[in-house]
This record gives structure tokens, sequence and C-alpha cells, in this order.
């Protein structure tokens, strides 16, 4: 089983819709869980993080967290074209003998459909 | 201005050779990470740091090394026992705690020619 997976898509929606994206992981003591958007070509950019559960909120982006079902998703409200791009789902998986490795899903490629 | 340094943007490496990849940091970050990308696929660590002089593997360290003998500092090699270096390498880095989120470097592009 991976530590992080996502659905790879494409995951297309219209314009003005609310695009959802999930991710599992496989580590229970995992307690940091990040939500990267990288453009093609370029890095990843942080959108959000969250640590407990519940919803967070940021602008037009809502961070999901569910410790019990072990999963995390990202809610994107009046998608618009230019959030066409790869959403990385990131979690930190502390280590014994020291280090927090932060580990990657495979990302999920939307598309914003005029 | 702050933030990672990654240099260069595009390598390329004969068969055969060694390569260091440069990653730099002035945000004062304790841990450090080194990623490789493949296209269409998603981030693969291959080394991280959390302290200066220690460091642990990845997920795919094989073929690779790395040191850290200053805290701003986290330099990659791909060395020849590496078979397949063709990809996009992504530095990071972060607070140690565990907590706090990471930032990428523009990313170095290396192919071997």
């Amino acid at each position: 089983q991976k530590e992080v997976e996502q659905n790879s898509g494409p995951l297309s929606v219209p314009e003005g819709a609310i695009a959802s994206l999930n991710c599992t992981y496989s580590d229970r003591v995992s307690q940091s869980f990040f939500w990267y958007r990288q453009y093609s070509g370029k890095s990843p950019e942080l959108i959000m993080s969250i640590y407990s559960n519940g919803d967070k909120e940021d602008g037009r982006f809502t961070a999901q967290l569910n410790k019990a079902s072990q999963y995390v998703s990202l809610l994107i409200r009046d998608s618009q074209p230019s959030d066409s791009a790869t959403y990385l789902c990131a979690v930190i998986l502390p280590r014994l003998g020291g280090g927090n490795k932060l580990t990657f899903g495979t990302g999920t490629q939307l598309k914003v459909e005029l | 201005d702050g933030g990672i340094t990654q240099s260069p943007k595009y390598l390329f490496r004969k068969e055969g050779q060694n390569v260091t990849l440069s990653c730099e940091q002035n945000l004062n970050h304790d841990a450090m990470y080194w990623y490789r990308q493949d296209p269409g696929q998603g981030l693969r660590l291959i080394y991280y740091s959390q302290i200066v002089n220690d460091f642990q593997k990845g997920d795919i360290a094989e073929g690779y090394s790395v040191s850290r003998e200053k805290k701003e500092s986290f330099p990659l090699t791909v060395t020849s026992a590496q078979k397949n270096p063709t990809a996009f390498y992504l530095c990071a880095s972060s607070l140690a705690d565990r907590n706090t989120e990471a930032f990428f470097g523009q990313g170095t592009r290396l192919t071997v020619v």
C-alpha cells in the first residue's frame, strides 16, 4: 500500500463549479497534511495546510481532514481556468530515530473547462 | 530576499559522469529535502536532513549522495551508479517542527546525453 494515494485524473470540471480532490494516507500517526499546486514544468507551491480534524477555509479553497478515515480532501469553489494544474497531497510521517519524512502522492490533474 | 535557490536550472550529463546539484536556502530552515519527479508522476523522496551533519535515505536513494555541512546548503550528487538520472529534481526546506510547511526551489532539469 502506498503511503499517500491520489487519483491521477484528469478531473474535468466546468468553470464556476466546485472541484473536489481526494487523498488517503496509510500511517495513522501522521499529523500534518498539505496541498500543493504544480503547473506544468514548474515547482510545487503550497496552497493549504491542515493539522486537525474538520474543515479549514482560505478564500476559494477548503481543506478537509478526517483522521479516523485517514482521508484528506481539497475543495476548490468557483473553479477558474487558472486553477488547471496538478494538485499534490503531502503528508509528514514521523520516523523513529529522527526526522520527519515529507511524502507526496502522485498528484491529481485538474482541468477547468470554459 | 529570502528563498530557496537551486542551480543550475538545466544540466546536461554524459553517461558515466557524476554531477552535483546545488540547493541553498536563507530561510533559517532546519530541514531540507531532495525529490525526483519523472514526467506525469509525483515526487519521490531521495534524501532528507533535519539538522547539520545528519541525513536520512528516502525511498529512492540508490545512485545518489548528499552532504549537510552547513545549515543553508544541501547539495545532491547524482553518481554514475544512477542508471536513469534524467528527471526534474526539486529541493525543499522547512522548519524542523513537523507542523510546518515546506517550500520548494525552482528545480533543476537534468538530462543525460
